[in-house]
């Protein structure tokens, strides 16, 4: 979605390294995700954000921190960067009616650890 | 959050109709059923999502029977541009944390 943007779209790091993800949305939503997935599987949730205020870990959150610094922006980071941590990342944003709730996801960041 | 389990591939061929079963015996009361599309190197996307019976939009249709225990994803006359992974999530409104489990991979043959 054009509306949820992820920047870098690629990156490559070193073990060690500290890096961070970073998403910012024009939807006006409240609410916002981040997941993970490994090449033929799933998505797997790490974090996510109900409103500014509210932090929640996901089923892996273990060696990543957010920041929600805006209703528009929503970052990740790797502390210490790990070979196992390579992985498809991806920010979404949901949007919640009386009557439907549906995630809008951003273009993904492709992150290699070395 | 309520459990679902999936076929981990399908195929089909171009015209046919196509229906993906997802079970969730332990559905709450509460919990909706929502199926997500995702193409290889993208972002799921939102195909629909329903609590009971049948619901249609312009792209498929939804099929929740009685006891809601299970559902089915059906796709009409599937192109080639089908292929790919289908996920069935079972939650609430207002509050869910989306989780994703592994899908249904759906090839499409011409």
């Amino acid at each position: 979605d054009a509306d949820v943007t992820q920047t870098p779209r690629n990156r490559i790091t070193k073990t060690g390294k500290r890096i961070m993800l970073e998403c910012s949305q024009t939807k006006g939503h409240d609410r916002m995700y981040w997941y993970r997935q490994d090449p033929g599987l799933g998505l797997r949730l790490i974090y996510y954000s109900f409103d500014v205020k509210d932090i929640n870990k996901g089923e892996i959150s273990d060696g990543y921190s957010v920041s929600r610094q805006a209703q528009a922006k929503f970052s990740l980071s790797l502390e210490s960067a790990i070979p196992n941590q390579t992985a498809l990342y991806f920010c979404a944003t949901s949007d919640a009616t009386v009557e439907e709730e549906k995630l809008f996801f951003g273009s993904g960041t492709q992150l290699s650890v070395l | 959050l309520a459990k679902t389990t999936q076929p981990i591939s399908m195929d089909s061929y171009e015209g046919q109709e196509v229906n993906i079963t997802c079970s969730h015996n332990n559905i709450a009361t509460n919990d909706y059923i929502t199926w997500y599309q995702q193409f290889p190197s993208q972002g799921p996307r939102f195909i629909i999502q329903g609590y009971k019976t049948k619901v249609t939009n312009e792209v498929a249709s939804l099929f929740i029977p009685a006891d809601r225990k299970s559902s089915t994803l059906s796709l009409p006359r599937v192109s080639l541009s089908d292929t790919a992974v289908y996920y069935c999530l079972v939650g609430p409104l207002y509050g869910q944390n989306f989780v994703f489990g592994p899908g249904t991979r759906l090839s499409v043959l011409p």
